[in-house]
Parts: C-alpha cells; sequence; structure tokens
C-alpha cells in the first residue's frame, strides 16, 4: 500500500539552531508531496508541496523541503528554528489520478529558548 | 481558517445522541471533505464531496453521515454518538484546479467528546 511516514513523533531544537522534520514515502509513480502545519487550537495550514521540477521547495515562514528520490525523503527544513515554530507537521502524499491526500501521522516539533 | 468555518468548536455529548457537526467556506471550492484527528494516527477521511451532487465515503466512513447542503456548506452527522468517536474533527475545502496538486484548506476544527 502507499504511505508516507514520519519516522519520529517528536523533535526538539534549540531556538536558532537548524531542525529538520523527516518523512519518507512509498509511492508508485511519481508522488505529489506536502508539508501541512497545525498549530495550537487552529486547524492545518499548507506549508509547500513538491509537484516536479526543482528538488527544493520553497514554502511559508522560512521552510523548505527537499525531495529526493533516491531516498524517497522529503524532509522539511529550516535553518534558524523560532519557538513560534512548534507545533504539529504533517507529511502528505497523492499520485496520479488520487485528488485526496494521505496524511502521515505528524511530528511534534518542540523549539526550546 | 476564516475563509472555512466550523460550528461547534467544543461539544460535549452522551452516547447514543444524534449530532452534527457543521462547516461552512466562503472560498468558493466545490470540493470538501470531512477528517477526524486522533493522536498518533494523523488525519483520516470520513467523506468528501466533490461537488453538490457528489458524496464519496472514506476511510472510516461507519458510523457517520454526510450532507452537502449547498456547495458552501457540507455537514458531519453522528447518528449515534459512541465514545470512540471522541476526536478532533476537521472540515476542508480543495483548489478548483481539481487535480492531484491542489492544496487543502482547513477549518479550526471540532473537539467532540463523547462520554
Amino acid at each position: 500500500a502507499q504511505s508516507v511516514a514520519q519516522p519520529e513523533d517528536q523533535v526538539n531544537v534549540a531556538e536558532g539552531n537548524p531542525l529538520t522534520v523527516k518523512c519518507t514515502y512509498s509511492v508508485s509513480g511519481n508522488p505529489y508531496l506536502f508539508w501541512y502545519v497545525q498549530y495550537p487550537n487552529r486547524g492545518l495550514q499548507f506549508l509547500l508541496k513538491y509537484i516536479t521540477g526543482d528538488n527544493l521547495v520553497k514554502g511559508s515562514y522560512g521552510f523548505e523541503a527537499e525531495f529526493n528520490k533516491s531516498q524517497t525523503s522529503f524532509h522539511l527544513k529550516k535553518p534558524s528554528a523560532l519557538v513560534s515554530d512548534s507545533a504539529l507537521y504533517f507529511c502528505a502524499f497523492t499520485s496520479g489520478g488520487s485528488y485526496i491526500p494521505t496524511f502521515g501521522r505528524g511530528t511534534s516539533l518542540i523549539v526550546h529558548p | 481558517d476564516a475563509d472555512v468555518t466550523q460550528t461547534p468548536r467544543n461539544r460535549i455529548t452522551k452516547t447514543g445522541k444524534r449530532i452534527m457537526l457543521e462547516c461552512s467556506q466562503t472560498k468558493g471550492h466545490d470540493r470538501m471533505y470531512w477528517y477526524r484527528q486522533d493522536p498518533g494516527l494523523g488525519l483520516r477521511l470520513i467523506y468528501y464531496s466533490f461537488d453538490v451532487k457528489d458524496i464519496n465515503k472514506g476511510e472510516i466512513s461507519d458510523g457517520y453521515s454526510v450532507s452537502r447542503q449547498a456547495q458552501a456548506k457540507f455537514s458531519l452527522s453522528l447518528e449515534s454518538a459512541i465514545p470512540n468517536q471522541t476526536a478532533l474533527y476537521f472540515c476542508a475545502t480543495s483548489d478548483q484546479q481539481g487535480s492531484s496538486t491542489d492544496t487543502q484548506y482547513f477549518g479550526p476544527g471540532t473537539r467532540l467528546t463523547v462520554l
């Protein structure tokens, strides 16, 4: 079955340090990959997506993600974490013919002051 | 997001009660979705609708029903609530392009507790 995996339930990082939230995928054909963020007591918000072309995708709030076909990964990164980045992050995918994303289980990012 | 609103935001009910969760959107999108979020399980799709006359079951539709009253309104009903339906429920809409690359736009969620 096609899926995305977020191997870490929680990521802890100090403010000012780089952060990485991991996502790997198992999708036949060409995947379309997404990152969403959920701040406390809020709905999910779109951050960025990979469709085709440049493997490095830039998104909102200074986040970026790199599509790596050989490693089947789409890790979310930010050069310098902020306390306000603390939230729940979801990786998701669709593939050709599927209009509805399948979400990973989410990773809680905690940025310590 | 204000473009997608959900009512109520919080609800506590008892086992066996019928409850309706409502979703309205001003984005003008044809496609609407209901998801359920449980800790450690991510989001799971309950029902989706690609237009007013189109309703489709998702991954976990048992125990739920929906009504698409208009392009802007999509309601989720629990006919006889049970405790394992305690969860955070999200409504979402998606872009007009109607492709696999569409972005989804989520409401703020309804926290439902079934006692």
